[in-house]
């Protein structure tokens, strides 16, 4: 049973528009979560991170929203740019551990 | 930059030999964890570590090992590899808040 999930495999984006990609959980103990960015044949890198005392997040161009209730989070990305083509990993931490969701591929065409 | 190595980067290896895939932090963190990978799919935890001479099983179960004698290394051990071994492997070391990656082995058993 997965406890986080990216029910969305790809989105397709056109440079300079937003790029929302969207994260569902299903454990209301989760209290903190992450976003990493990985590419082909490379390990994940870390993004931005949101703390469940948090609604929201910003770090440049990437922002995370947090909605408890709805058990939802989205990472946003303004403006979108090629290199941000890659696939995305929400994440929630379990005690010590993370949890992560099967991926979004976002390519950001020209 | 995270200081967590994986080596080797690639290996294409025959079945029934027995790999040991090398992982490294010098960030001095107790944590460590390994994840498997297959395209399209979440990452699973195999195995985790919160210090010197623990080791855990994850949630995906695994036929590899892992030992942790230091607190920088975090080797995994497949003592005969089989085709459905094939995989990324993806070493982390993590900090109270966020889990640094490896780039990653990819293994191809033959």
């Amino acid at each position: 049973d997965q406890q986080v999930k990216q029910n969305s495999p790809s989105l397709s984006v056109q440079e300079g528009r937003i790029s929302i990609l969207n994260c569902d959980y299903t454990n209301s103990m989760f209290d903190y979560f992450l976003w990493y960015k990985k590419y082909p044949a490379e390990g994940p890198t870390f993004l931005i991170s949101i703390s469940s005392i948090k609604d929201k997040n910003e770090d440049g161009r990437f922002t995370v929203f947090l909605n408890k209730s709805a058990k939802h989070l989205s990472l946003h990305i303004v403006p979108s740019q090629p290199g941000d083509s890659a696939v995305y990993f929400c994440a929630a931490m379990d005690t010590d551990k993370l949890i992560f969701g099967t991926g979004t591929r976002l390519q950001v065409f020209p | 930059e995270a200081d967590i190595y994986q080596t080797p980067r690639y290996l294409v290896i025959g079945t029934g030999k027995k790999i040991t895939l090398e992982c490294s932090q010098t960030m001095g963190h107790d944590k460590m964890y390994w994840y498997q990978q297959d395209p399209g799919m979440e990452l699973h935890l195999i195995h985790y570590s919160y210090g010197v001479n623990s080791t855990e099983k994850g949630d995906l179960s695994s036929e590899s090992t892992v030992s942790r004698i230091r607190t920088e290394h975090f080797p995994l051990t497949l003592e005969s590899a089989r085709p459905s071994h094939t995989s990324q492997y993806l070493c982390a070391s993590q900090d109270n808040t966020e889990a640094f990656f490896g780039q990653g082995t990819r293994l191809t058993v033959v």
